[in-house]
């Protein structure tokens, strides 16, 4: 089972940040944080990861808390490209590991 | 660009009839999945290989194997496809350079269609 809980659904105003919320209440000290997203009909792909320190790249931030209980991805501008499915997982980290995907957010950016 | 690709992107069997998807890759990534995906669903990770070290996951049917021949290519065998197996089906890559450095890349997926 996935061990993170994230809102069925969002809506972004084009153009403005999209806050993505997870929690995952039972992380392990040792598992990473992974954000994925899917547009429909594609495959997953990577957006970002970490572990206890807030991360950022060209794509998103990945914003954890000091318990790292919860995170929250940004995406800083929304476009309308940005409507996807958004997968918030965690895990150690380790070859094989198992990417255990929740249902995850859809998020639709509106214009 | 370096990339996973899938062949074909879409696929239509007859149930019972034996189909194989496949996956290659310019990553030359030592980890590669297999996943099926069904309509409106998470995609659920089916068995993966690290080299040519197999894995599957306790709860994927005896009706799906899988081959790795070599490091670029891997290969999903459905040998009786079921209509409860119409899907999805993607494979991913991984680089396993260390703990929290093995972010997977995906391929495109096949969909997988039994009449």
């Amino acid at each position: 089972d996935a061990k993170t809980t994230q809102p069925t659904s969002m809506d972004c105003a084009e153009g403005r940040a999209a806050n993505l919320p997870c929690n995952h209440s039972t992380i392990s000290g040792n598992e990473y944080v992974y954000w994925y997203r899917q547009i429909h009909s594609q495959g997953p792909q990577y957006i970002i990861h970490g572990l206890k320190n807030n991360e950022t790249n060209e794509m998103a931030s990945l914003i954890i808390t000091e318990d790292r209980k919860s995170s929250t991805l940004i995406l800083p501008h929304a476009t309308l490209r940005d409507t996807a499915v958004y997968y918030c997982i965690v895990r150690v980290g380790f070859r094989g590991q198992n990417f255990v995907f929740g249902p995850g957010t859809r998020l639709s950016v509106l214009p | 660009d370096a990339m996973v690709i899938q062949n074909p992107r879409y696929q239509v069997t007859q149930f019972g009839k034996p189909v194989t998807l496949s996956c290659s890759q310019t990553l030359n990534h030592n980890v590669m999945y297999w996943y099926q995906q069904k309509s409106s669903q998470a995609p659920k990770l089916l068995f993966h290989y690290y080299d040519k070290d197999f894995n599957n996951e306790a709860d994927t049917p005896d009706n799906f194997q899988s081959r790795r021949p070599n490091t670029s290519f891997c290969f999903l065998d459905i040998r009786s496809p079921g209509l409860g197996d119409a899907a999805m089906y993607l494979c991913a890559t991984s680089r396993d350079a260390g703990q929290g450095l093995d972010e997977q890349f995906f391929g495109p997926g096949t969909r997988l269609t039994v009449l």
